[in-house]
C-alpha cells in the first residue's frame, strides 16, 4: 500500500526555517517523481515545486513565490522527500501537501500525504 | 509568472453537462502545458481526474473528459451526479513549473 506520511510542520516566526519531510512506502521512491502543494486557509491549490528522480536528472522547478527561499530535496536512501523553508513569511501559512505524480517510466500515480500545517506568525 | 484563469463558479443540473476551462495569461493553451485537472472536496486532498490533456486515472469516473478548446484546457462533465459538487482545478506547466489556476467551485442543482 502506498502511504505518503508528512511531518515537520508547525508554528514559526517570520523570517524563520523548517523542514518538511515526506516519508514515502509502498513503491519504489527512487524512480518517483515528487511535488509539494500548499493550500493557504480557506484558499485555492498552490504549486510549490517539484523534483524529479535521479534517473531523470534529480532536477528541481519551483514556483517563482518560494524560489531562493524553499529548496527540495530527497533522499532515496530514506525513502523521503523534504522541503526546506527558509525566509519564512506570514503568506507561507498554509497546509503543505507532498504528491506522487509520475516515475521514471512516465506512467502517472495520484498519491497524496495527510498534509502538514505550518503557521507563520509572531 | 503566468497567471492561470478559471471560472469562480458555475452550476449544472443532475444529469447535465458542463465545461469548464483553464486559461493562460502568456496565450493560448497547448498540450505542452500537460494540463492536468484535479478535484478537492472540502476536508480532503486534491485528487487528480486528467493529466496531459485528457488522460483519466483508473478512479476518474467516464463521465469526465479533458481536451483543448479555444485556446484553453477544458474539462468536460457529461451526466453530473450529486457527488461531482466540488472545487475543481487545473493545473499548467511552464517549462517544468506548475501554475494552479483559481479553482472553479462547481454547484450540481
Amino acid at each position: 500500500e502506498v502511504q505518503l506520511v508528512e511531518s515537520g510542520g508547525g508554528l514559526v516566526k517570520p523570517g524563520g526555517s523548517l523542514r518538511l519531510s515526506c516519508a514515502a512506502s509502498g513503491f519504489t521512491f527512487s524512480n518517483a517523481w515528487m511535488s509539494w502543494v500548499r493550500q493557504a486557509p480557506g484558499k485555492g491549490l498552490e504549486w510549490v515545486g517539484r523534483i524529479k528522480s535521479k534517473a531523470d536528472g534529480g532536477t528541481t522547478d519551483y514556483t517563482a513565490p518560494i524560489k531562493g527561499r524553499f529548496t527540495i530535496s530527497r533522499d532515496d536512501s530514506k525513502n523521503t522527500l523534504y522541503l526546506q523553508m527558509n525566509s519564512l513569511k506570514t503568506e507561507d501559512t498554509a497546509v503543505y501537501y507532498c504528491h506522487y505524480y509520475r516515475d521514471s517510466s512516465g506512467y502517472h500515480y495520484d498519491y497524496w500525504g495527510q498534509g502538514t500545517l505550518v503557521t507563520v506568525s509572531s | 509568472q503566468a497567471v492561470v484563469t478559471q471560472e469562480p463558479s458555475l452550476t449544472v443540473s443532475p444529469g447535465g453537462t458542463v465545461t469548464l476551462t483553464c486559461g493562460s495569461s502568456t496565450g493560448a493553451v497547448t498540450s505542452g502545458h500537460f494540463p492536468y485537472w484535479f478535484q478537492q472536496k472540502p476536508g480532503q486532498a486534491p485528487r487528480t481526474l486528467i493529466y496531459d490533456t485528457s488522460n483519466k486515472h483508473s478512479w476518474t469516473p467516464a463521465r469526465f473528459s479533458g481536451s483543448l478548446l479555444g485556446g484553453k484546457a477544458a474539462l468536460t462533465l457529461s451526466g453530473a451526479q450529486p457527488e461531482d459538487e466540488a472545487e475543481y482545478y487545473c493545473l499548467l506547466s511552464y517549462g517544468g513549473a506548475g501554475v494552479f489556476g483559481g479553482g472553479t467551485k462547481l454547484t450540481v442543482l
